[in-house]
């Protein structure tokens, strides 16, 4: 049982180009969710998903797009990438959203030069 | 919207006991208060989770007055190894279309010397 999954652990991106960020979860969750962490900061959420099927945006979206691919994935997009975005990303899910408990992967460190 | 607001950091020695203080004057009825550990290059994780009263698991113990506009995580007798980032969550924080937005605050860093 993995949890949370997600792909790259680390990327090094130049300024304007674009990725996506891979998000797993085999717990059978309904809801997932994005954040960044700025160095010393807390978490910003971006972006979430409560159901497959239905996204919507959180505190800090812009730059950014999302994914619920299916039920267990759920993607981010950065369209032409800025050194604003250098952060490391954490995705979560939860059973159902609000007041669950939020299981979080281990994080993508992306540097955008 | 039920923003949190905790102690920017804190020190401690090891063995002592230590509470750290959340305020969420908004809580609304139905929300619960939760609270999660990071320690560096990890996600953050679940310690503990109530909604009044006092809950105690084998790592903390959660305090929650009457009026539930805030609440203590008590870690008994710290270790190094507690040295992390501790974040006070409230539930519900926002809704859109029926749905909830959990969102952090910037944590209280504890800091364990020996």
């Amino acid at each position: 049982n993995a949890g949370v999954t997600q792909t790259p652990k680390f990327q090094v991106l130049k300024t304007g180009q674009s990725m996506t960020l891979q998000c797993a979860q085999d717990m059978n969750h309904n809801s997932m969710y994005w954040y960044r962490q700025d160095p010393g900061m807390g978490l910003r959420l971006i972006y979430y998903s409560a159901s497959e099927g239905t996204t919507d945006k959180g505190e800090v979206p812009n730059g950014y797009n999302v994914s619920r691919l299916n039920k267990r994935e759920f993607s981010l997009r950065l369209e032409s990438a800025a050194p604003s975005q250098t952060s490391v990303y954490f995705c979560a899910s939860s059973k159902q959203g609000g007041n669950e408990k939020l299981f979080f992967g281990s994080g993508t460190q992306l540097s955008v030069l | 919207l039920a923003k949190t607001t905790q102690p920017i950091s804190m020190d401690s020695y090891e063995g002592q006991e230590v509470n750290i203080t959340c305020s969420h004057n908004n809580i609304a009825t139905n929300d619960y208060i939760t609270w999660y550990q990071q320690f560096p290059s990890q996600g953050p994780r679940f310690i503990i989770q109530g909604y009044k009263t006092k809950v105690t698991n084998e790592v903390a113990s959660l305090f929650i007055p009457a009026d539930r506009k805030s609440s203590t995580l008590s870690l008994p007798r710290v270790s190094l190894s507690d040295t992390a980032v501790y974040y006070c969550l409230v539930g519900a924080s926002l809704f859109s279309g029926g749905y909830n937005k959990l969102i952090f605050g910037a944590g209280t860093r504890l800091a364990v010397h020996p």
